[in-house]
């Protein structure tokens, strides 16, 4: 147990819809960063929060959208969804925005986008 | 950008059998160099990781060396085991951004 939690494990949806994905970090993580893993895509940065300020921007589609709040927990926001947004979505956070630290995963979401 | 090569999968060995998967990186700079395991349906987790040329990551056998002249990170395990059945991917990080290799498949047989 990394101690990163997502909620829901798993989603289903319909196409059009919005969905948030919930993340919790580490007691005492900062950073908290999202992953998208889909099996044409692999598994690609969208973007890391640091103490409630975005600081880095990945592959993140304008359909999406992330913010961490006062207690450092994370929502990504998907909406307009389509077909090819169906992959699994992982939450990570490490201590400080350091790139020496190593990254702590979530379970992951999947979401399913029928 | 940066950008992971990483050896392809999938790999399929016998207990106690030497392991080694290649990974390549092109980075501006130098950057801190990851490898993550991902076992059958969890996330990722560190597997080891090396901050500057010449370091050498060490974790549950496994091994790789900062390899700068050649932007080099391979991975290896002298003798595997079925628990080590994983999909393995490489990722050096840059201005905060984890970039994966397209990861490998490792199946060990008993």
């Amino acid at each position: 147990d990394s101690g990163v939690t997502q909620t829901p494990k798993h989603l289903i949806t319909a196409t059009g819809q919005r969905v948030t994905l919930r993340c919790s970090p580490r007691s005492g993580d900062l950073s908290v960063y999202w992953y998208q893993q889909s099996l044409d895509q692999g598994l690609q940065f969208l973007i890391q929060y640091y103490n409630g300020e975005e600081r880095a921007k990945g592959n993140i589609l304008e359909r999406f959208s992330a913010q961490q709040f006062p207690d450092l927990h994370s929502e990504l926001n998907l909406s307009s969804l389509e077909l090819g947004d169906s992959a699994l979505y992982f939450c990570a956070s490490s201590p400080t925005g350091s790139e020496t630290y190593e990254q702590y995963f979530g379970p992951g979401t999947r979401l399913t986008v029928t | 950008g940066d950008s992971v090569t990483q050896m392809e999968g999938p790999v399929t060995l016998s207990e106690e059998a030497f392991l080694t998967i290649n990974c390549t990186y092109t980075a501006t700079g130098y950057p801190s160099l990851f490898w993550y395991v991902q076992y059958p349906g969890e996330g990722l987790q560190l597997l080891l990781k090396a901050t500057k040329a010449d370091d050498k990551g060490s974790n549950k056998g496994f091994e790789a060396t900062y390899r700068k002249e050649t932007t080099s990170f391979h991975l290896e395990k002298g003798s595997v085991q079925v628990s080590d059945s994983a999909v393995y991917f490489c990722a050096p990080v840059n201005d905060y951004k984890l970039s994966f290799g397209a990861g490998t498949t490792v199946t060990v047989r008993a």
